[in-house]
């Protein structure tokens, strides 16, 4: 299948700076890049996508980039709060045959 | 209230023992999938199906069966389960279907944690 690198395993950012993760995909024919979230003990739920259209989505204090010639897409956490501690998956549809693929996660720890 | 609902929550089997956990929406979506997580490895696919009758192997299939009958029914089955196959699973469905890839938010159950002896 397609694969997606998520980078990095584990980050730990000091409460109110800014906290990227990274994914590099290998489907150059996905236009859907979605990013979702995983709270401790509960289940992963979306907190935004981005479609191949556009090189840049906002909600808040997060926001997605996409960079499709170097098939890679990134997470940004601005002004980061203990509530943002969770683990992050990007996720990589496979153009053509349904999959949805996601990466290993990044386990983000806020410190107070 | 839209959701999707898994049971069981919780189970502890021995090897070779069949079962299946059940998972239902009732959201009418067309598309529902089953991940097992497992750390270090993330989420990864098991099954998938595109609506009624369709399904197909998704990364991790080996040892698991699934079958769509129904729209909002999609059980996974374990018909003789071993220890390599103890993990956390969960079921997802999507309405976000377009030119042949899942395009919308996925809605995720619960989770089943399954434990094999």
């Amino acid at each position: 299948g397609e694969n997606v690198e998520q980078h990095p395993s584990t980050l730990s950012v000091q409460e109110g700076d800014s906290a990227v993760i990274k994914c590099t995909y290998s489907d150059s024919a996905s236009n859907y890049f979605p990013w979702y979230k995983q709270e401790l003990g509960k289940r992963p739920q979306l907190i935004i996508d981005i479609r191949s259209n556009v090189g840049e989505k906002k909600d808040q204090r997060i926001a997605v980039t996409l960079n499709k010639t170097a098939k890679h897409f990134s997470l940004h956490i601005t002004e980061t709060q203990p509530e943002d501690s969770a683990v992050y998956f990007c996720g990589q549809p496979n153009f053509g045959n349904e999959k949805l693929t996601f990466g290993t996660g990044t386990r983000l720890t806020i410190i107070p | 209230e839209a959701q999707v609902t898994q049971n069981p929550r919780y189970l502890i089997t021995v090897t070779g023992k069949k079962l299946t956990v059940t998972c239902s929406q009732n959201m009418n979506h067309e598309y529902m999938s089953w991940y097992r997580q497992d750390p270090g490895l993330g989420l990864r696919q098991i099954y998938y199906s595109m609506n009624v009758e369709v399904t197909d192997k998704g990364d991790v299939p080996e040892g698991y069966k699934v079958s769509r009958k129904e729209k909002r029914n999609f059980p996974l089955i374990l018909e003789s389960p071993s220890p390599n196959q103890t993990s956390l699973y969960f079921c997802a469905s999507s309405s976000g279907l377009a030119g042949g890839s899942v395009t919308g938010e996925l809605f995720f159950g619960e989770g089943s944690r399954l434990t094999v002896l």
